[in-house]
């Protein structure tokens, strides 16, 4: 079946640490690809995405994120976490095709320690 | 940044009150989203749009209604409101290929969502 999973579901980091959030998906070709970001009681805030081309993409807020076809995986990394990047992690895909809908992971809790 | 409003941001309401959520963006995207999402969990797809008078259902079951009469506006309705239906209430728009620029396309942009509380 369709899946994404993020297998961490919280992740504690000291401030200034680096930081990498797993997310794997389960499809049959290469779907597109999205991180959002949610603060507490707010929306989703989108952080970057993939559709084509080069696998690094850079996003906001200083995060970056690798496409590897091989492991069927799209990582998000920031080389150093802030306290205000303490929040949810939500890792996306969108088979293409043009009438899919967007499946979620379930989500990655961060909280940074000081 | 995505221009896609929401209101109220809080509504606590007794059982029984017909509400409806609004849900408001300026950037003429044809396909429109809702989702549900109880504190802390992933988010469920309840109704979407492709297009004006275009709805469906979601994944997930959902009591409420929604419309879609203009292009930039789609409401959801409860006729009479429960407390199973305490959530937050997530809304969402995205453009189709040929209608923006790549960079933009199938990309959803998410409303600042509402808080719905039933006693």
């Amino acid at each position: 079946a369709q899946s994404v999973t993020q297998p961490d579901i919280h992740i504690t980091v000291s401030e200034g640490a680096s930081l990498e959030l797993r997310c794997n998906y389960s499809y049959g070709a290469t779907p597109y690809l999205f991180w959002y970001v949610q603060s507490p009681g707010q929306g989703l805030q989108l952080l970057l995405k993939y559709f084509s081309g080069d696998t690094l993409v850079q996003g906001i807020k200083g995060f970056e994120a690798e496409f590897k076809r091989s492991q069927s995986s799209f990582n998000l990394r920031k080389p150093s976490v802030h306290w205000s990047d303490a929040a949810e992690y939500f890792c996306a895909v969108l088979p293409q095709g043009g009438s899919e809908k967007l499946v979620f992971g379930k989500g990655t809790k961060l909280t940074v320690n000081p | 940044e995505a221009d896609i409003y929401q209101t109220p941001r809080y509504l606590v309401i007794g059982t029984g009150k017909k509400i409806t959520l609004e849900c408001s963006q300026t950037m003429g995207h044809d396909k429109m989203y809702w989702y549900q999402q109880d504190p802390g969990m992933e988010l469920h797809l309840i109704h979407y749009s492709y297009g004006v008078n275009s709805t469906e259902k979601g994944d997930l079951s959902s009591e409420s209604t929604v419309s879609r009469i203009r292009t930039e506006h789609f409401p959801l309705t409860l006729e009479s409101a429960r407390p199973s239906h305490t959530s937050q209430y997530l809304c969402a728009s995205s453009a189709t290929m040929g209608l923006a620029g790549a960079a933009s396309t199938d990309t959803q942009y998410f409303g600042p969502g509402t808080r719905l509380t039933v006693l």
